[in-house]
């Protein structure tokens, strides 16, 4: 199985800060990889698609990079609706893994 | 447009038995590979199981291999979960998740939410 490992497991930011969360995948995955996020009691969004492409809706503030065995996800300016947790998921390959999440809380 | 409605979580006992459904509409469902992802409170995303169109193919993870079997009636755009001998540790919101080898579109239900306790 390939395993994702997702970093860092929280974070504390303030509004219009810069945040980066990286998963690594234990073997290359070419850009299958999604990022998601999901708010209490939501199912998980998905903000990126193929490693970097922004799904249609979500803002710009968000990008994806990456491709083989490590991807990143940033967002630029945080906004109050950004306070979530994050996943990224790898679907190369199954079983599909998803990373540990990142909680995105407020400082 | 895509919706997936889950349906059939609820309380069950240890050892007992449920079979949740996923009907889907705004999509020609038997061209499309689905999935069972779940979550337990306050956890990740676990990926459960995953079935071709014709539904010729099925994997599971590890976790619940023997004991779910995934189906679909692609007349009625039916995705189904029978989930035998359940544990308490399958205790988890189950989303259906449209996607596979063909699909990347990954669109989720809103998940139904199953507790197994004494």
């Amino acid at each position: 199985d390939i395993q994702m490992t997702q970093s860092p497991a929280s974070l504390s930011a303030s509004v219009g800060d810069r945040v980066t969360i990286t998963c690594r995948a234990s073997q290359g995955i070419r850009n299958d990889l999604g990022w998601y996020q999901q708010k209490p009691g939501k199912a998980p969004k998905r903000l990126i698609s193929a490693a970097s492409s922004l799904q249609s809706g979500v803002p710009s503030r968000f990008s994806g990079s990456g491709s083989g065995t490590e991807f990143t996800l940033t967002i630029n300016s945080l906004q109050p609706e950004d306070f979530a947790t994050y996943y990224c998921l790898q679907h190369h390959t199954y079983p599909w893994t998803f990373g540990q999440g990142t909680k995105v809380e407020v400082k | 447009e895509v919706q997936l409605v889950e349906s059939g979580g609820g309380l069950v006992q240890p050892g007992g038995s449920l079979r949740l459904s996923c009907v889907v509409s705004g999509f020609t469902f038997s061209s499309y590979e689905m999935n069972w992802v779940r979550q337990a409170p306050g956890k990740g995303l676990e990926w459960v199981s995953y079935i071709s169109t014709s539904g010729g193919t099925k994997y599971y993870a590890d976790s619940v291999k023997g004991r779910f079997t995934i189906s679909r009636d692609n007349a009625k755009n039916s995705l189904f979960l029978q989930m035998n001998s359940l544990r308490a540790e399958d205790t988890a919101t189950y989303y259906c998740v449209k996607g596979g080898y063909f699909d990347s579109s990954h669109f989720w239900g809103q998940g139904t939410l199953v507790a197994v306790s004494s």
